[in-house]
């Protein structure tokens, strides 16, 4: 089975503070994402890499940055946090040539 | 994305088969129809896609209808676990280099009783 582990189920973090979310898959994935989710929001996008190195944005890339060293690790970076990214983060791996996306089971992170 | 329209929430007996309707009136020929459902508190987890043909796995059934506006998922012997957010999505072809991710709408929330 694929599986996408994220690194912490939950996180409290201060205002002001760096904070890491790191994700890894193991089945070799070129692709992974990293969304947030909120109530009546639905998932949206943060960023995207479809390779070592390549990142790409999403739909609210604002306040966050990625990187992505190693195939299997793609980690989500909020340099500042914020209240209002206190929210789910996911992370997810494709596979290539279907839009099957296999995701971790979730970060609840709560900034305060 | 293609739009999709399901139910807001549906409830089923324990051990029934639950069928989850899907609109997706606007599909083009070369788009699938996947489905996912999350648990709360968990990720998404995928369950099924097809084209046109119906398609079974270990998990549900999908049947298409034959002018692929319409789908149900069926989930043959539903149990307590099968609790979940349940979510139709209709994504452009497989387009792995670009950066659209998956849009999940709300969904169907189905409730299992026992």
């Amino acid at each position: 089975d694929v599986k996408v582990t994220q690194s912490s189920r939950y996180l409290v973090k201060r205002t002001g503070e760096k904070v890491f979310l790191e994700c890894v898959q193991d089945m070799d994935h070129e692709n992974m994402f990293w969304y947030r989710q909120d109530p009546g929001l639905g998932l949206r996008l943060i960023y995207f890499s479809y390779d070592v190195k390549m990142k790409e944005k999403g739909d609210i890339p604002e306040g966050y940055s990625v990187s992505r060293e190693k195939k299997e690790r793609f980690s989500l970076i909020l340099e500042s946090a914020s209240t209002n990214q206190t929210s789910m983060y996911l992370c997810a791996s494709i596979q290539m040539g279907t839009n099957i996306q296999y995701f971790g089971a979730g970060t609840r992170l709560s900034v305060l | 994305d293609a739009k999709t329209t399901q139910p807001t929430s549906m409830d089923c007996a324990e051990g029934r088969a639950a069928n989850l309707p899907c609109n997706h009136s606007t599909i083009s020929g070369n788009e699938y129809v996947y489905w996912y459902r999350q648990i709360h508190s968990q990720g998404p987890q995928y369950i099924i896609h097809g084209l046109k043909n119906n398609e079974t796995n270990e998990m549900a059934s999908l049947i298409i209808t034959e002018d692929r506006k319409s789908s149900t998922l069926i989930l043959p012997h539903a149990t307590l676990r099968d609790t979940a957010v349940y979510y139709c999505i209709v994504p452009p072809p497989y387009s792995g280099g670009g950066a659209d991710g998956l849009t999940f709408g709300k969904g169907t929330h189905l409730i299992i009783q026992p």
